[in-house]
């Protein structure tokens, strides 16, 4: 366990569906992310929030909403995606943003049909 | 843009050999360099982190180097286990403040045979 934890584990959903996506930490960190693994693709950063504030944004559709509500949580609201979108989505944080050991959650196997 | 590139794809070896997983960057701008390992459908467990004024970190049978000014790093891993199959991942973070976060290699897809 590396102290972060996303939920659910899987999650299919049809185009039309609205979910979220949760990921948790304990440890004391101040910058959390989410990252989108797709097949045979390099992993790709999404958002960075550092004190609650999102820092970055790269790119990604409208369709991916994140929220976070305090340093502990991070959410991945969804809404309307494609099947393309079906991935791993992994949740990170780390300490302070962009320097220090980076932990991931086990991610959440998305696929939309 | 940064681009992390790793070779090989994927390898399979005998148990017991030594071996050495390859990453090389594009911007040798980087503030640190990060080895993971990746098992299959699951999350990242971060192995060694490099920083940018280090040349190698060491643990176990890990060994990562980094030669900043080239645009490389390599992992070696000493006598090879079954357990050790998995996905590696390089990953940089980029200096200058600002956003931040990892910016990935595919990864080498090793498979150490019994």
């Amino acid at each position: 366990e590396t102290g972060v934890t996303q939920t659910p584990r899987h999650l299919v959903m049809g185009m039309t569906n609205k979910k979220s996506l949760k990921c948790e930490q304990h440890l004391g960190h101040n910058a959390m992310y989410w990252y989108k693994q797709s097949a045979k693709k390099p992993l790709e950063l999404m958002f960075v929030y550092s004190l609650e504030e999102r820092v970055e944004n790269n790119s990604v559709p409208s369709r991916f909403s994140p929220e976070c509500p305090n340093s502990s949580h991070l959410f991945l609201h969804l809404h309307t995606l494609q099947p393309e979108d079906s991935a791993l989505y992994l949740c990170a944080s780390s300490q302070v943003q962009g320097s220090l050991w980076a932990f991931f959650g086990q991610g959440t196997r998305l696929t939309v049909v | 843009k940064q681009e992390v590139t790793q070779i090989p794809a994927a390898l399979s070896v005998p148990e017991g050999e030594n071996l050495v997983l390859n990453c090389s960057f594009t911007d040798s701008a980087i503030y640190n360099l990060q080895w993971f390992r990746q098992d299959p459908g699951k999350g990242l467990t971060s192995l060694l982190l490099i920083q940018s004024s280090q040349r190698e970190q060491t643990s176990g049978r890990l060994n990562a180097s980094l030669d900043k000014s080239s645009g490389r790093s390599t992992l070696y891993i000493a006598a090879s286990q079954p357990g050790d199959s998995a996905t590696y991942l390089c990953a940089v973070i980029h200096t200058g403040g600002g956003a931040d976060g990892l910016t990935f290699g595919k990864g080498t897809h090793l498979i150490i045979q019994p």
